[in-house]
């Protein structure tokens, strides 16, 4: 069973616009979520994280969104730039878990110049 | 910092062999971690130590596989025997605090034959 999926295994924007990933999660228990960025052949790299008792972080170009009532979450670039080509993979943890962190299966963001 | 250091980038091994992955984590740093990613499975965490103590191991797929963390500086995830099944990328990670990003090493691809 996925407790976190990524429905869109793929994505293309054009340079300039707005990036919108998503990402939907099953465990009630989950009050952390990350969002991590994948290079070919590097370890992912954090981006933006947000608490569940928020529902909305901003930093830079990156904003995560959260709907708990829809276990919900998304994140947009703004504006988009070549070098965000890359996979990006929401993560989620409950609060009494350390940060064993559940992954989605990742969304490859495509941004064309 | 390096960030976290795994070794070897690279294992090429024939079926039955016993592999040993490695990884410091960042100084400091009181939480470990190792993931597995594969095609099929995506991300998935394997085992979680917290202060060199190993907290949950309920990912780790089988008893051929071992985990240790002798000191706060070094780990090892042991596969013995191999099998061409376990071919995939290990990631460790390492984290400060609960609630904050876990910092991923370039991860080691295993490759059994």
């Amino acid at each position: 069973d996925q407790q976190v999926k990524q429905n869109s295994p793929s994505l293309s924007v054009q340079e300039g616009r707005i990036s919108i990933l998503n990402c939907d999660y099953t465990n009630s228990m989950f009050d952390y979520f990350l969002w991590y960025k994948k290079y070919p052949a590097e370890g992912p790299t954090f981006l933006i994280s947000i608490s569940s008792i928020k529902d909305k972080n901003e930093d830079g170009r990156f904003t995560v969104f959260l709907n708990k009532s829809a276990k919900h979450l998304s994140l947009h670039i703004v504006p988009s730039q070549p070098g965000d080509s890359a996979v990006y993979f929401c993560a989620a943890t409950p609060n009494n878990a350390g940060n064993m962190l559940t992954f989605g299966g990742g969304t490859r963001l495509m941004v064309k110049p | 910092d390096a960030g976290v250091i795994q070794s070897p980038r690279h294992e090429v091994t024939e079926m039955g062999q016993e592999v040993t992955l490695r990884c410091k984590p960042i100084s400091g740093h009181n939480s470990l971690f190792w993931y597995r990613q594969t095609m099929m499975r995506g991300l998935e965490l394997l085992i979680y130590f917290n202060n060199n103590v190993p907290i949950d191991d309920s990912g780790m797929p089988e008893d051929r596989f071992s985990a240790k963390m002798p000191n706060a500086s070094f780990s090892t995830l042991k596969i013995q025997p191999s099998e061409p099944r376990d071919s995939a990328v290990y990631f460790c990670a390492s984290s400060l605090f609960r609630n904050t990003e876990a910092f991923f090493g370039q991860g080691t691809r295993l490759t059994v034959v």
